[in-house]
């Protein structure tokens, strides 16, 4: 079976601009989760998809937004780019908490905000 | 709120020797379950093993064991036979049993493997 997979897995953005991040699902799973990873901390839990409809969200803003697909995979968009969003982004597939310990990380998008 | 603690930013340990990490967690449900996660460099997080709250015994893989004690709210990684490769960072996490499900990680702890 296939992992998840994100893309790009390295990103430089200006202030002020709009970015979409990419993820593809494991086989097999129809909930999304999205983290952000400061440097030298835990992830933070931003958002997460359940079947295209958004299903609980973390202590982050409305210009973090998402999308979920039919094929369930996925989309982070954040707007108008701040310094602090210069994070390690990471999407988590499972396949809706049927198995307790059901989630698969991808590796990341590392995004640089200057 | 959900909150997990490390308290450990940084482990040394002898190749072949055995560790514990620790990790403390607080949260008012009665239902939750307890992750460890191993990330190298690459950025990936890697499951290592987990521990339902209505675990009566404690969780085994491999290597890895889960030294529960719930009245004390703790779940300590222990890694025996320590290998080169097992130097990265490890992070502890709880999940909620109900509503968002979302996990709460903690500040994890960097371990390094010497020969």
């Amino acid at each position: 079976e296939t992992g998840v997979t994100q893309s790009p897995t390295h990103l430089i953005k200006t202030r002020g601009q709009q970015v979409t991040l990419r993820c593809s699902s494991q086989s097999g799973h129809n909930t999304v989760s999205w983290y952000q990873q400061a440097l030298g901390q835990g992830p933070q839990f931003i958002f997460q998809y359940y079947r295209e409809e958004e299903n609980g969200r973390g202590n982050f803003p409305p210009r973090f937004s998402g999308l979920q697909f039919p094929n369930y995979s996925s989309e982070l968009n954040v707007n108008a780019l701040e310094l602090d969003d210069s994070a390690l982004y990471l999407c988590a597939s499972s396949d809706s908490g049927v198995r307790p310990y059901g989630y698969t990380f991808g590796s990341g998008t590392r995004l640089t905000v200057v | 709120a959900q909150k997990i603690t490390q308290t450990q930013p940084g482990m040394f340990v002898q190749e072949k020797e055995a560790v514990t990490l620790d990790c403390t967690y607080d949260t008012s449900d009665q239902s939750y379950g307890l992750f460890w996660y191993k990330q190298p460099s690459s950025g990936e997080m890697i499951f290592l093993i987990y521990q339902g709250s209505y675990d009566e015994q404690n969780a085994t893989e491999g290597r890895y064991s889960l030294n529960f004690q719930k009245a004390r709210k703790s779940a300590n990684l222990v890694i025996s036979a320590s290998q080169l490769g097992d130097s990265a960072m490890y992070f502890c996490a709880m999940r909620e049993k109900t509503g968002r499900r979302a996990l709460t990680f903690g500040s994890g702890t960097r371990l390094q493997v010497q020969p």
